[in-house]
């Protein structure tokens, strides 16, 4: 399985952009990039997914590196309520529904 | 719309007991997953469901675990004997038809002590 790295943990303040990075030097041409997020004491959230092109929704921005070999999850305006644990996933093939959880990247925003 | 539904929301019994985990998905959606968090090993698939069929066991940890899904709206996760090191937090999540099934909505979870 292609693996990714992430940060084990960032910081922001209120209001501010967040940029997180994730690498994923060994993702396969079919491998989908999803990202979650685990709020305190909550299960997974799904925030955003994308194969290629950059991804906007509500939530968030996904910004992938022409290569594919990293991707940044983009929070345009950071609220203490994003504070929480965000997990970088690859997943493809016939097995794109198996999400294996790394550690993640622990979110801490500031007031 | 209501999301996942899981019951009980903590659950503390003695080893040997056994447990049952209840899962209502979300109406509409094909697919079914159990997973099983701990500090130590993080988060885990533990079985997938498509369409109320075991589709991937491979992650269950032994025949002491056993899971089910009768029909599209309940699905159980049964431990049977419990033991100490089976504590954890268990999700259940369920994803949409239309081959996404890496969009997953999960549930609260049930915090299981064995003791």
């Amino acid at each position: 399985d292609a693996k990714t790295t992430q940060p084990n943990s960032m910081e922001s303040n209120e209001e501010e952009p967040v940029h997180l990075p994730c690498n994923h030097s060994t993702i396969s041409g079919t491998d989908y990039i999803h990202w979650y997020r685990q709020l305190p004491s909550q299960g997974p959230e799904y925030v955003i997914h994308g194969l290629t092109s950059n991804v906007n929704n509500r939530m968030a921005s996904l910004a992938i590196a022409e290569d594919r070999k990293s991707s940044t999850l983009i929070l345009h305006r950071a609220t203490l309520r994003d504070a929480a644990v965000y997990y970088c996933i690859l997943s493809g093939g016939g097995s794109n529904y198996k999400l294996t959880f790394g550690k993640g990247t622990l979110l801490t925003v500031n007031p | 719309d209501a999301g996942v539904i899981q019951s009980p929301r903590h659950e503390v019994t003695e080893m040997g007991q056994e447990v049952t985990l209840r899962c209502k998905p979300i109406s509409g959606h094909n697919s079914l997953f159990w997973y099983r968090q701990t500090m130590m090993r993080g988060l885990e698939l533990l079985i997938y469901f498509n369409n109320n069929v075991p589709i991937d066991d491979s992650g269950m940890p032994e025949d002491r675990f056993s899971a089910k899904m009768p029909n599209a709206s309940f699905s159980t996760l049964k431990i049977q004997p419990s033991e100490p090191r089976d504590s954890a937090v268990y999700f259940c999540a369920s994803a949409p038809d239309g081959g996404r099934p890496y969009e997953q909505y999960f549930g609260p979870g049930t915090r299981l002590t064995v003791t």
